[in-house]
């Protein structure tokens, strides 16, 4: 079965920094692409960022762009989101998101999501 | 960048009855449209990809279809456990990869 774990989520002071990890099994994680996927408290979804299955190509929302950088280790299938000059508005639950395939197109797989509160 | 609309934001229904959630594009989008099931509490769920094409184990009274930019989610007896919220998702040219707003589904 596909599982994906996150993990390092968490109380942080508004220009923080966070990492969080998701754990992958089930499948080749080498294969797909992966994304992170938020939702702020009684809010919708918001797309966060994607890397193609290489790590080859990496996309941002407009929102974190140049703030949060998205990495992968296909040695270990884990999907990182290094999250730099955190903001009260990034608060919300992360998903992370497999693909259905080597770039970013729909997600069929979600994690249980970690929680991120900017808070002072 | 292209948005999404759906409408309605929420609606309530009762047991057995067809309900349609519309989800508008503001560009072509060809039929790179999925739709998404978040039950209160749990993570979401791919129900519909391809405009019209079920995910396995998707109950078959789920079904797409689109009309130009306008794509229309219809489950055609609601259930008690389809209670939930449902997005859209357009994946043309993505990234970016944008979701509707959602539609809360409530019986009534």
């Amino acid at each position: 079965d596909v599982q994906l774990l996150e993990s390092g989520g968490g109380l942080v002071q508004p220009g923080g920094s966070l990492r969080l990890s998701c754990a992958a099994s089930g499948f080749t994680f080498s294969s797909y692409a992966m994304s992170w996927v938020r939702q702020a408290p009684g809010k919708g979804l918001e797309w966060v960022s994607s890397i193609s299955s290489t790590g080859g190509s990496t996309y941002y929302a407009d929102s974190v762009k140049g703030r949060f950088t998205i990495s992968r280790d296909n040695s270990k299938n884990t999907l990182y989101l290094q999250m730099n000059s955190l903001r009260a508005e990034d608060t919300a639950v992360y998903y992370c998101a497999k693909d259905i395939g080597y770039r970013p197109l729909y997600f069929d797989y979600w994690g249980q999501g970690t929680l991120v509160t900017v808070s002072s | 960048d292209i948005q999404m609309t759906q409408s309605p934001s929420s609606l309530s229904a009762s047991v057995g009855d067809r309900v349609t959630i519309t989800c508008r594009a503001s560009q072509g989008i060809s039929n790179y449209l999925a739709w998404y099931q978040q039950k209160p509490g749990q993570v979401p769920k791919l129900l519909i990809y391809a405009t019209s094409t079920l995910q396995s184990g998707v109950p078959s009274r789920f079904s797409g279809s689109r009309s130009g930019t306008d794509f229309t989610l219809t489950i055609s007896s609601l259930q008690p456990e389809d209670v939930a919220t449902y997005y859209c998702q357009k994946y043309n040219s993505a990234p970016p990869i944008t979701f509707g707003q959602g539609t809360r589904l409530e019986i009534k």
